[in-house]
């Protein structure tokens, strides 16, 4: 059973270019969440998403952010007009199950998101 | 608002020692607490997850224990060797998100 994939491990925008994230939770799952690690900061929470639902949004930023996960596909965290205050690591998680706190969150190796 | 903090902030110890982590968080309303491990570069490892009907879990040479009343966790590593270098970050669950420390960073030398 593979783990939480992300791809691009790495990806260089310019400020102004769009940036996309993908997500493939492990086989089974069907909750995902998305983390932002700022240099030299915590993780915190940005979106929860279920099959074609966003759960929570309330950690993603008001403009410019935004997550979906289709029926069919991976989880794409999108960024338009990215700025150099968006390099960071992000981070997705998935789950069997959601809410209520009673599963491990697995976590992906991260996409490190470097904005020249 | 929850708030989690790490104490210490970074910690180097000779191999062979015992060690303690904190954790300690504001609000107790919490449905479980995590301990993940992070390698530079790297995602997150889930070491152990305490559900808040819990007191303690352990695996291997790593116990962790949780008071959710004084809102405090506390991940004890044994017999430490390098390989246990890393960052410790725990998290605590408020329904549906986590929310993480900041980490502790340890350096386990020979």
């Amino acid at each position: 059973n593979a783990g939480v994939m992300q791809n691009p491990r790495h990806l260089v925008r310019r400020r102004g270019q769009e940036a996309r994230l993908r997500c493939s939770p492990m086989k089974g799952h069907s909750h995902v969440y998305w983390y932002r690690q700022l240099p030299e900061e915590g993780l915190k929470f940005m979106v929860y998403l279920q099959k074609e639902n966003i759960i929570d949004e309330s950690g993603m930023p008001k403009e410019r952010f935004s997550a979906e996960f289709p029926k069919e596909g991976p989880s794409i965290l999108r960024i338009q007009q990215v700025v150099r205050g968006d390099s960071a690591a992000y981070f997705c998680a998935s789950s069997p199950r959601g809410g209520f706190g009673t599963d491990t969150q697995y976590f992906g190796p991260g996409t490190r998101l470097t904005v020249l | 608002k929850q708030e989690v903090t790490q104490i210490p902030a970074a910690l180097s110890v000779p191999e062979g020692e015992n060690l303690v982590l904190n954790c300690s968080f504001t609000d107790s309303a919490i449905y479980n607490l995590q301990w993940f491990r992070q390698d530079p570069g790297k995602g997150l490892t889930s070491l152990l997850l305490i559900q808040s009907s819990q007191r303690e879990q352990t695996s291997g040479r790593l116990n962790a224990s949780l008071d959710k009343s004084s809102g405090r966790s506390t991940l004890y590593i044994a017999a430490s060797q390098p390989g246990d270098s890393a960052t410790y970050l725990c998290a605590v669950c408020n329904t549906d998100k986590l929310i993480f420390g900041t980490g502790t960073r340890l350096q386990v030398f020979p």
